[in-house]
């Protein structure tokens, strides 16, 4: 059982340039979301996704996109990199969003514009 | 505003110590509280704590809620080198988490 999978694990971008991020997870889940992860801040919210077709901005949407056309995966886009976006990034997903259900991160993506 | 401030940012202590963790809240719709464990990658759930002093145990780790009092402590019991990690505590709020910055805890034997 895969869990939540994030690709790629590591990634170099130049200002300017965009990407995007994946995510995909295998348990069925409708909820999904991405955070950014910072020194000394808490995980920020970026995008969520509470089933195929839905998405809503979280707490730091600007400068990234997200889709969810199917219900396993969860991509991220960053349209134009700039060096604030420099951050480790991480997927998770849990059953619904109105379960208490303790959400599965998948293993980060560790970003630098340069 | 929503948050949640955890205590202390940092932690060292030898092996075989007990230590207890902190994290204070104010939010506006309390729901839920978690606990993970960040080691190198992901975040690995540890508790969801919903109820006032209902004690959450695992092994060494156990953790409590005091709604009145807005806070939750995590205690680790007779450290050991692979407890060290970062701590994170986060608050189901509205229905969504609101995170803490995490309380970085370094385990020497």
């Amino acid at each position: 059982n895969a869990g939540v999978t994030q690709t790629p694990k590591f990634q170099v971008l130049k200002t300017g340039q965009s990407m995007t991020l994946q995510c995909a997870q295998d348990m069925n889940h409708e909820y999904m979301s991405w955070y950014r992860q910072d020194p000394g801040m808490g995980l920020r919210l970026i995008h969520y996704s509470v089933g195929a077709g839905i998405t809503d901005q979280g707490e730091v949407p600007n400068g990234y996109n997200v889709s969810r056309s199917t219900t396993e995966d969860f991509p991220l886009r960053l349209l134009s990199a700039a060096p604030s976006q420099t951050s480790v990034y991480f997927c998770a997903s849990s059953y619904n969003r109105y379960s208490n259900q303790p959400q599965h991160f998948g293993d980060g993506t560790r970003l630098s514009i340069l | 505003e929503d948050k949640v401030v955890q205590s202390p940012l940092s932690l060292v202590v030898h092996e075989g110590d007990t230590v207890t963790l902190n994290c204070s809240y104010e939010v506006t719709n309390f729901r839920s509280l978690l606990w993970y464990k960040q080691e190198k990658k992901a975040p690995t759930f540890l508790f969801m704590l919903t109820s006032s002093g209902i004690e959450k145990k695992s092994g060494r780790l156990s953790s409590i809620l005091d709604k009145k009092e807005l806070f939750s402590i995590l205690n680790i019991t007779a450290t050991q080198t692979g407890d060290s990690a970062v701590y994170l505590c986060a608050v189901d709020s509205n229905y969504q988490l609101i995170w803490g910055a995490g309380t970085k805890l370094i385990i020497k034997p």
